[in-house]
């Protein structure tokens, strides 16, 4: 069964820094795309940043240059490294398994599944 | 960036009948689109990808058409696990992936 299990939601200080990390588990997760979706309270999905097989990585406006995302193939972990914390950074943080990577670009880039996702609140 | 919208924002339609979701694209997606549910406090499913295709291990009640920048999802007979908010997704050019801003399916 494929299964993604992310952790390292807390309650930050606007400024704090933040890292969260998804293990996947029932998949050969070197293999396909990751990406991190969040969900403010009460509203939709928005994409946050993803990353090829490889390591290309790829930013929202609204988080570039403040998020970082990266993976370990060896230990089957997607990472979120967020710094400069904003109120609407507040969310619902999901990671969820994307596309392939064909002749360098990612093809297929639905998610499935999503894991369940970890809460990041951030107020002082 | 492509926008994608999504109508009507909330759907009443009884049990045993038919839901029609619309998703419109700013630009042409091709067949680049998904749509998932979401139940509270679960994490969005899958249902359809390439626009017409059903995810693994969902009813054949759930259908989807459409290409370049019209898409609908059909639910052909709700049943009350139905009842939940759906969301459309465009792949076709990204960064960003973008999303509707979902459709609230609830029981008239």
């Amino acid at each position: 069964e494929v299964q993604l299990l992310e952790s390292g939601g807390d309650l930050v200080q606007p400024g704090g820094s933040l890292r969260l990390s998804c293990v996947a588990s029932g998949f050969s997760f070197s293999s396909y795309a990751m990406s991190w979706v969040r969900q403010a309270p009460g509203k939709g999905l928005e994409w946050v940043s993803g990353i090829s097989a490889g390591g290309t990585t790829y930013y929202a406006d609204s988080v570039k240059g403040r998020f970082t995302i990266s993976r370990d193939n060896s230990r089957n972990t997607l990472n979120l490294q967020m710094n400069g914390l904003r109120a609407e950074d507040t969310a619902v943080y999901h990671c969820a398994k994307g596309g392939v990577t064909i002749f360098g670009v990612i093809k297929n880039n639905w998610f499935d599944p999503w894991g369940q996702g970890t809460l990041v609140t951030v107020s002082s | 960036e492509i926008v994608m919208t999504q109508s009507p924002a909330t759907l009443s339609v009884s049990p045993g009948e038919r839901a029609t979701l619309s998703c419109r694209a700013s630009q042409s997606v091709n067949n680049n689109l998904a749509w998932y549910q979401q139940k509270p406090g679960q994490a969005p499913r899958l249902l359809i990808y390439d626009a017409s295709t059903r995810a693994t291990g969902i009813p054949a009640r759930f259908s989807g058409s459409g290409s370049a920048t019209e898409f609908t999802l059909t639910i052909s007979s709700l049943q009350s696990e139905d009842f939940a908010v759906y969301y459309c997704q465009q792949y076709n050019n990204w960064p960003p992936i973008t999303f509707g801003q979902g459709t609230r399916l609830e029981i008239k």
